[in-house]
């Protein structure tokens, strides 16, 4: 198993560009997330999905959207790039049993 | 509202034993985890505890009171591939983890 893969790993954009950060699972998970984490800080809930077809907002939703297709894929698309957005982006899976598996990161910089 | 307190930063050394304290106030508690993550890293699961008491797991252990909505890690024979960030999270009753910002710990020999 693979497990949580997110790609890109690094991303550079401008000011009002648009891109789409992937996230895949392979272990089957109906539970994924999109965090964000800033310097020194914690996790912040972007979106969740509980199964395909089915997504809600988290904590910071505000310039982000999210769908879910599959099971496997939960891709998260940042419209309209700002500073603010700047960060570290991890893409999690759950299952009934009770550890998140995270995916490796992506670190975008929006200047 | 959501809210879980951790401290910032601590500093312990090699060998020795630590403690890291959370504390959490949350609509909903349906089980609380601890989490390691190095630095540039995804976090990586260290513990899970739902009951009452002390769950210990090799070098580490961690407890929780949900009376008093306080919960600890406790790191013994500290090596200095300890030196991460600690991550105190709650699970609420909608399937989302709240997350406190981490206790960076700094292991010096």
């Amino acid at each position: 198993n693979a497990g949580v893969t997110q790609t890109p790993k690094f991303r550079i954009l401008k000011i009002g560009q648009s891109m789409t950060l992937q996230c895949t699972q392979d272990m089957n998970h109906n539970y994924m997330y999109w965090y964000r984490q800033d310097p020194g800080m914690g996790l912040k809930l972007i979106y969740y999905s509980v199964g395909a077809g089915i997504t809600d907002k988290g904590e910071v939703p505000n310039g982000y959207n999210v769908s879910r297709s599959t099971t496997e894929d939960f891709p998260l698309r940042l419209e309209l790039a700002a500073p603010s957005q700047t960060s570290v982006y991890f893409c999690a899976s759950w299952t009934d049993s009770y550890e998140q598996y995270f995916g490796p990161g992506t670190r975008l910089t929006v200047t | 509202g959501q809210n879980i307190d951790q401290p910032t930063e601590m500093t312990a050394t090699e060998g020795a034993i630590v403690q890291i304290n959370c504390t959490y106030q949350t609509s909903g508690f349906n089980g609380l985890f601890w989490y390691q993550q190095h630095a540039g890293e995804a976090p990586t699961f260290l513990s899970y505890n739902v009951l009452d008491g002390l769950e210990e797991k090799g070098r580490f252990s961690s407890f929780l009171s949900r009376s008093k909505g306080y919960s600890y890690l406790l790191l013994k024979e500290l090596q200095m591939k300890d030196s991460a960030s600690y991550l105190c999270a709650v699970k609420d009753s909608n399937y989302q983890l709240i997350w406190g910002a981490g206790t960076k710990l700094i292991i010096k020999p």
